[in-house]
């Protein structure tokens, strides 16, 4: 079936620094990809997200890359601030899944200290 | 657009007593809603998948007698955990399915419900 891996946190930061959170997945066919961010006490939000090979989804300064050839979806921004504290997560759907059901990696915590 | 609430954000009760979580797409009709569990610091695992009209689809070791999931119409799941006890305490989230024509369908999450049992 569909999984999807996620790099395992908790990620601590200084504010400006470069993030980077890896995730990989395995599926069949050609899943879409998402990144989906909870911030404390909350639900999930959507972040950004990829359809196809070489898409790149972005939002809010974050950037993900659609690398089907590494099968990857790497959550990256350039310079962080102490409000992106939150947990991150990779998603796939329309792989195996019927339905466009979402298979979740196990979540990142990001941590950004001023 | 595409908002999903939830209601009530927090509950308490006692052991024993059912409990009715609401999700609605307030601004989208949506056929298909998902409800998650999610424990602390862990992902989402889903529950069932909610369809508008018929009966759920449970996800494997999930118990439906007691997770009791009505999508009344378009725009309302209800998840209704019956008899609580202390170890349904969680934090239950719901997602609503937009379809979109010539695109991926993508789902909306409510804010969750934290359900304490004491």
């Amino acid at each position: 079936g569909d999984s999807v891996t996620q790099m395992e946190g908790p990620v601590t930061l200084s504010e400006e620094a470069f993030l980077t959170i890896n995730c990989t997945y395995t599926a069949t066919g050609y899943p879409s990809l998402f990144w989906y961010v909870q911030y404390p006490g909350e639900g999930l939000q959507l972040l950004l997200k990829a359809t196809k090979a070489d898409d790149k989804g972005s939002n809010k300064g974050f950037e993900a890359t659609y690398r089907k050839e590494t099968t990857s979806f790497h959550l990256e921004k350039g310079s962080v601030q102490v409000s992106d504290s939150a947990v991150y997560f990779c998603a796939l759907s329309g792989g195996n899944n019927a339905g466009n059901m979402l298979t979740f990696g196990g979540g990142t915590r990001l941590m950004v200290k001023p | 657009g595409a908002v999903v609430s939830q209601h009530p954000s927090w509950v308490i009760c006692k052991s024993g007593t059912s409990v009715k979580i609401e999700c609605r797409s307030l601004d989208f009709q949506a056929t298909t809603m998902f409800w998650y569990r999610q424990f602390p610091k862990q992902s989402l695992m889903l529950m069932a998948t909610s369809n508008e009209g018929s009966k759920a689809t449970y996800e494997q070791g999930v118990e439906k007698d007691k997770f009791l999931i009505n999508h009344a119409s378009l725009t309302l799941s209800t998840l209704t955990v019956t008899s609580a006890h202390p170890e349904d305490s969680s934090f239950y989230i719901c997602s609503a399915r937009l379809p979109r024509r010539g695109s991926t369908d993508t789902q909306y999450f409510g804010p969750g419900t934290r359900l304490t049992v004491l």
